[in-house]
């Protein structure tokens, strides 16, 4: 099965720019989309197609797929962007073709 | 405006069963396949299962195969998941996600189900 590598966190002060990376063996051959999980919230679409935003998504957000990793930028943090970012692809070769990583938690400091 | 509202999580023994309903307001329900996702307790999201607009087609994650069954209401609009031979491992909050992009990503979510296997 395929498999999404994320660091379990990232930190940054506000007003900095966050990069969340996935990892994934020739994952730049592969659309990937992010999604955000804040607590008590449902989960939000936030890139697809690798650097697509849904409409609402801030410009702030922007995305990047080459090679064996695929990053979720988050420019100008604010405090509201602390929540937990899970990167996905779908692999027809995977046991579950929807395939998740472990899940980033960024934190504002 | 697209909302997902899920429904049906409880406490429930090992070996128990449970129904989970998604009820779906402003799309074209019957136009779209809907899919279960799930998180654990401290862990990341897990697929579960799925099924296409008119509800011949399925797909269950091999964790569930066998125990779990999908189907819908199109006339209520509604999404279900009969969950059977629960276990501990099944504890998680379970999501409704509207699938997008050709069925590879999930562009709308619900906020979720809690489900507790325990005796």
């Amino acid at each position: 099965s395929y498999v999404l590598t994320q660091p379990p966190s990232v930190s940054v002060a506000p007003g900095q720019t966050a990069r969340i990376p996935c990892g994934g063996n020739n994952i730049g051959s592969k659309s990937v989309h992010w999604y955000q999980l804040r607590p008590g919230q449902a989960p939000l679409l936030v890139l697809y197609d690798d650097s697509d935003r849904p409409s609402g998504i801030p410009e702030r957000l922007s995305g990047s797929n080459s090679g064996n990793t695929a990053t979720l930028t988050i420019s100008r943090v604010e405090a509201g962007d602390e929540a937990d970012y899970y990167c996905q692809v779908w692999d027809a070769s995977s046991d579950s073709p929807w395939v998740f990583g472990g899940g980033t938690k960024l934190t504002v400091l | 405006e697209v909302q997902l509202v899920e429904s049906g999580g409880a406490l429930v023994q090992p070996g128990g069963s449970l129904r989970l309903s998604c009820a779906a307001s402003g799309f074209a329900f019957s136009t779209f396949a809907m899919d279960w996702v799930r998180q654990a307790p401290g862990k990341g999201l897990e697929y579960v299962s799925g099924i296409t607009n008119n509800g011949v087609s399925t797909y269950y994650a091999d964790s569930v195969k066998g125990r779990f069954s999908i189907s819908r209401d199109n006339s209520k609009n509604t999404v279900y998941l009969q969950m059977g031979s629960l276990r501990a491992e099944d504890t998680a909050t379970y999501y409704c996600a509207r699938p997008s992009g050709g069925l590879q990503y999930f562009d709308y979510w619900g906020r979720g189900t809690l489900v507790t296997v325990s005796s």
